[in-house]
């Protein structure tokens, strides 16, 4: 949905180079997530914010580091990106009001060669 | 491990048929079970959802139908259509927090 965007949406990198997927969203929303979509293990956590000052880490944080730049912005980075890194990396968000109900992003495609 | 187990991984139905996917969990905290539609190359969007006070609720063609003591929830789409090809997620969550465990996720083909 455009109200929640990603960057890259595809990206092609090699193993060991450091790589930032950035999410944007217009919602309005406090709570921001980042997710991993492999085949046949569904979404995985990574990490989620729950307003700018708060950052945590999800099923799968290990590899990964994020930034919360701002309400509306929340970055991924692969500091040293590895093979096992490829897949689809989804954002999210939440309003607390709006009971687990999350928006994501059209998802980036990571390629690690 | 996987909290969340999802079945069956692919699914062919005929137009008008029924589409049956199963979810089964372990964490009895769960209280909030909702399933996401995602169609490709689109992130997954909300479809319905059940708290596990009722043991269904339905919306439409979509029906969820949860079992408490079974540990495990279902969405049935009646009437398949073509336009109900997508990957369907089963999802849990608990404490009425928003970290969602996702289930691996069933690829639904509905052929004309």
């Amino acid at each position: 949905d455009a109200d929640v965007t990603q960057t890259p949406r595809n990206r092609i990198t090699k193993t060991g180079k450091r790589i930032m997927l950035e999410c944007s969203q217009t919602k309005g929303h406090d709570r921001m997530y980042w997710y991993r979509q492999d085949p046949g293990l569904g979404l995985r956590l990574i990490y989620y914010s729950f307003d700018v000052k708060d950052i945590n880490k999800g099923e799968i944080s290990d590899g990964y580091s994020v930034s919360r730049q701002a309400q509306a912005k929340f970055s991924l980075s692969l500091e040293s990106a590895i093979p096992n890194q490829t897949a689809l990396y989804f954002c999210a968000t939440s309003d607390f009001t709006t009971y687990n109900e999350q928006f994501f992003g059209p998802g980036t495609r990571l390629t690690v060669l | 491990q996987q909290q969340v187990k999802q079945s069956p991984q692919s699914l062919i139905v005929q137009k008008g048929g029924i589409s049956i996917i199963n979810c089964a969990y372990e964490n009895t905290a769960f209280d909030y079970f909702p399933w996401y539609q995602q169609f490709p190359g689109k992130g997954p969007a909300l479809l319905i959802a059940i708290r596990p006070d009722v043991s269904e609720k339905k919306e439409g063609r979509f029906t969820i139908s949860f079992n408490k003591s079974a540990k495990q929830f279902s969405l049935h789409i009646m009437d398949s259509q073509p336009g109900d090809s997508a990957t369907y997620f089963c999802a849990a969550s608990k404490d009425a927090g928003n970290m969602l465990t996702f289930g691996g996720g069933t690829r639904l083909m509905v052929k004309p």
